[in-house]
């Protein structure tokens, strides 16, 4: 079972509707991600938080609004989405940065999210 | 050119069989080589990691990598209707986890 844990595991909202994503991990990792993955395509990464300071914002739209509380947490704030935003949104973590030598990455069972 | 191929398949095989998967990629850069599994619906499970030439084992499962012809291989032994998933190859450097396309598998009894 995967130790990172996403909720909900379902989401439907509106176009002006404002939810958020919520992650968590508890073996001390330092690096947090969210992917936004579409049907049959792989992940694609949107933002990486590394020592609770955001990293790498992979030219995401402002409607998508990562938080990181503290170092177990990891939250995507959504507002104004399109139903193109429609996708399942992975969380990640990883002991350390992706190109550190043995890091891994361990991926949450994600949230589906519906724009209507 | 993609940084990472991968064919997507689909790729069906009897319960049993010997499973090849493949990525080739383009930038020598990468160094790290992850292979997942992701069932429907579901995220994606790490399945193995590698990270120099040469083979490593796990149970059914064995990841090959090539970095002089940059081609990397996940073979599955004794394929099981369970291991009816996409898999997708993944690779790092820098701080990029960078994908490929996924192959679909299905075993069937």
């Amino acid at each position: 079972d995967t130790e990172v844990t996403q909720t909900p595991k379902h989401l439907v909202m509106g176009m002006t509707n404002k939810k958020s994503l919520k992650c968590e991990q508890h073996m001390g990792h330092r690096a947090m991600y969210w992917y936004k993955q579409k049907a049959k395509k792989p992940p694609e990464l949107m933002f990486v938080y590394s020592y609770e300071k955001l990293s790498i914002n992979e030219s995401v739209p402002s409607r998508f609004s990562p938080e990181c509380p503290n170092s177990s947490l990891l939250n995507l704030h959504l507002h104004a989405l399109q139903p193109e935003d429609s996708a399942l949104y992975l969380c990640a973590s990883s002991q350390d940065r992706p190109g550190s030598a043995g890091n891994t990455i361990y991926f949450g069972e994600g949230s589906w999210l519906t724009v209507v | 050119q993609k940084e990472v191929e991968q064919d997507p398949g689909p790729l069906s095989v009897p319960e049993g069989a010997i499973v090849s998967l493949n990525c080739t990629y383009s930038n020598s850069a990468f160094q790290y080589f992850m292979w997942y599994r992701q069932y429907s619906r579901k995220g994606p499970e790490l399945l193995m990691y590698t990270y120099s030439s040469g083979n490593k084992e796990d149970g059914r499962f064995t990841a090959q990598v090539d970095k002089s012809s940059k081609y990397i291989s996940l073979f599955i032994r004794d394929s099981q209707p369970s291991d009816s998933a996409t898999y997708l190859c993944a690779m790092t450097f820098t701080d990029k986890l960078i994908f490929g396309t996924g192959t679909r598998l299905q075993v069937f009894p």
